[in-house]
């Protein structure tokens, strides 16, 4: 049972390119989300989805994108890189009433 | 508005000592409590969650939480910390009974061992 599993770990991205951070869980989680921590900071949310085709947006969504075409993914879309998503993203999945279980963190730096 | 307050940001104390780490919150109503811990590069682990029943929650790696209604906290506790506690730790927040489960974090206490 893997859990959360994010690719890439790590990322090195110019200012203006895109990438897509992969999130999947084994765990048929109907509720997946997605946070940035800054540095001293605790967790932003992104973006979060209650199942499959249903997404939202959370506190900073600005500049990114998600899709939930199956239960078990869900990606994150960075369209045009700005240093300002120099962050570390974690993903996340859990059943309503139980805690999250998170992923082990994508660390992007935009430079 | 729904918040979480880690009021210390660097806690340091020293190897056996006790520990107490404060989280305070403020909500419509008594919500899921839970403390996360992060160890350097890592992920957040689940420490212990407060659903309901026992205000005294025990949870992985000797810690323990008491919630206290009357004063809105959650505050994390262990008799005497190892070397090895030294991590960030998350008090969170989640509305009980959400379709959406959605999790409020504190801002997260840094916890240094000192030898």
């Amino acid at each position: 049972n893997a859990g959360v599993t994010q690719t890439p770990k790590f990322r090195i991205l110019k200012i203006g390119q895109s990438m897509t951070l992969q999130c999947t869980q084994d765990m048929n989680h109907n509720y997946m989300y997605w946070y940035r921590q800054d540095p001293g900071m605790g967790l932003k949310l992104i973006y979060y989805s209650v199942g499959a085709g249903i997404t939202d947006k959370g506190e900073v969504p600005n500049g990114y994108n998600v899709s939930r075409s199956t239960t078990e993914d869900f990606p994150l879309r960075l369209e045009l890189a700005a240093p300002s998503q120099t962050s570390v993203y974690f993903c996340a999945s859990n059943d309503i009433g139980s805690f999250q279980y998170f992923g082990a963190g994508t660390r992007l730096s935009v430079l | 508005a729904q918040s979480v307050t880690q009021p210390d940001i660097h806690i340091t104390v020293s190897e056996g000592a006790s520990l107490e780490l404060r989280c305070n919150y403020s909500y419509g109503a008594t919500p899921y409590l839970f403390w996360y811990v992060q160890s350097p590069g890592q992920g957040l682990q689940l420490l212990l969650k407060y659903f309901s029943g026992d205000t005294l929650v025990q949870g992985i790696k000797g810690f323990e939480a008491e919630f206290k209604r009357s004063q809105s906290s959650f505050n994390l506790r262990k008799p005497s910390v190892h070397w090895s506690d030294a991590a960030e730790y998350f008090c969170a927040v989640a509305p009980v009974y959400s379709s959406a489960s959605k999790i409020i974090f504190g801002s997260g206490t840094r916890l240094s061992i000192r030898p």
